[in-house]
């Protein structure tokens, strides 16, 4: 297995609501990223987990909680939200943080929209 | 301090031409360098990366990119583009322990 499995793919919630993304892989991989990508911009790091501990936070807003329940999940937890947080969330996982010799591999996604 | 310059925002090819996608870096320490594809409304994908050894690196789908140290340069190229080549390309650079930094994009579009 050579991916990474975000869900869910969509996701509408509005500015009250509490929903959670979910990120899953099965390569072994002992570093998980999240990224948060607006339109026709690069993605921009919002947490970083080695072994499970929460390693780098880019001063994230605290709407948006991590959270590393195993070494193969990953979960972001939205509270909250303004429209503005509506974006494609990334997940990413490596082999190591920060020896990332081999490069990451990210999932496909979350669409978030906050209405 | 790392960076990562993609000059080029938006680059129309024909069908079958060459093209070069142009990126350029700055790092206080030695780096690692990478390209990635991200096709309408997907993730990420590893186009293909530089670590060390030969400067010339080839990657999937036909593409390769040479790392040039002195010119701080790592441009991705491909000698006959298709349709399915369009999409967003992302240079990237990691040095030392930092953290993976992309550059701002290079929409790659096709034309028939």
């Amino acid at each position: 297995d050579t991916e990474v499995t975000q869900t869910p793919k969509h996701l509408v919630m509005g500015m009250t609501n509490k929903k959670s993304l979910k990120c899953e892989q099965h390569m072994g991989h002992r570093a998980m990223y999240w990224y948060k990508q607006k339109a026709k911009k690069p993605p921009e790091l919002m947490f970083v987990y080695s072994y499970e501990k929460l390693s780098i936070n880019e001063s994230v807003p605290s709407r948006f909680s991590p959270e590393c329940p195993n070494s193969s999940l990953l979960n972001l937890h939205l509270h909250a939200l303004q429209p503005e947080d509506s974006a494609l969330y990334l997940c990413a996982s490596s082999q190591d943080h920060p020896s990332n010799y081999y490069g990451y591999t990210f999932g496909s996604g979350t669409r978030l929209t906050v209405v | 301090a790392q960076s990562v310059t993609q000059l080029d925002s938006q680059v129309p090819v024909f069908e079958e031409a060459p093209v070069e996608l142009r990126c350029n870096y700055s790092s206080s320490v030695s780096v690692y360098l990478f390209w990635y594809v991200q096709y309408p409304n997907q993730g990420l994908q590893l186009l293909l990366k530089y670590l060390s050894g030969s400067t010339l690196v080839k990657g999937i789908n036909g593409f390769e990119a040479e790392f040039n140290k002195s010119q701080t340069s790592f441009h991705l190229r491909k000698p006959s583009v298709h349709i399915s080549d369009t999409a967003e390309y992302f240079c990237a650079v990691r040095g030392g322990n930092e953290k993976l930094t992309f550059g701002t994009g290079t929409r790659l579009t096709i034309i028939p």
